[in-house]
């Protein structure tokens, strides 16, 4: 079974900065079964990139991914208030446990 | 661009059963795979269970497997989630979600809003 590893668990990052996300896979997957969640409190998920690096629609395009193998990246460029959340990668059935990104 | 509603949730016991459903509009559900998806308070989501667009075939994980069933009613556009002995570790906000652009898991596009299911005595 794969694992997906988030890394930091929390970042504190001003509105305005870069967020860089890592979602890090036990082992070697395919890029096209890749995708990026954000998620607010009381609320569902909601899909922003699909196979790595696609944007799903209405997705704003400050935030982008990318990598392959085992090490993917979600950058959200120039942080707005409403992109503090958590955010989940996910493969196939499996999900990583989420990185916060809380205001500084 | 499509819209899910789960229902059904609520307490039950340690060891009792409950029936979630999930309501499907604006999209056509029969050619989808839909998933049900659950998030334990203050934990990551967890995939629970998968059926095809025809109903045919169906996927389970290895913590359900054998409690839980997966169905569907494809005139009515529902998605069902038939628990059976639940346990204290099976409490979570409920998902129904849709598989994207045909896949069963590549990605989910459409969430609803969650059901919650509490197991205590």
């Amino acid at each position: 079974e794969i694992v997906l590893t988030q890394s930091p668990g929390t970042l504190s990052l001003s509105p305005g900065e870069r967020a860089t996300l890592s979602c890090r896979a036990s082992q070697s997957v395919s890029s096209s079964s890749l995708a990026w969640y954000q998620q607010k409190p009381g609320q569902a998920p909601r899909l922003l990139i699909y196979g790595a690096s696609n944007r799903a629609t209405g997705i704003p395009d400050r935030f982008s991914g990318s990598g392959s193998g085992t090490d993917f990246t979600l950058t959200i460029n120039r942080l707005e208030p409403e992109d503090f959340a958590v955010y989940s990668c996910q493969r196939l059935r499996t999900f990583g446990q989420g990185t916060k990104v809380e205001i500084k | 661009e499509g819209q899910l509603v789960e229902s059904g949730g609520g307490l039950v016991q340690p060891g009792g059963s409950l029936r979630l459903s999930c309501a499907a509009s604006g999209f056509t559900f029969s050619n989808c795979a839909m998933s049900w998806v659950r998030q334990a308070p203050g934990r990551g989501l967890e995939w629970v269970s998968a059926i095809s667009g025809s109903g045919l075939i169906t996927y389970y994980a290895d913590s359900v497997k054998g409690r839980f069933t997966i169905s569907r009613d494809n005139f009515n556009s529902m998605l069902y989630l038939q628990m059976n002995s639940l346990r204290a570790e099976d409490a979570a906000l409920y998902y129904c979600a849709r598989g994207y652009s045909g896949s069963w898991y590549d990605a989910f596009d459409i969430w609803g809003q969650g059901a919650m299911v509490t197991v205590s005595s």
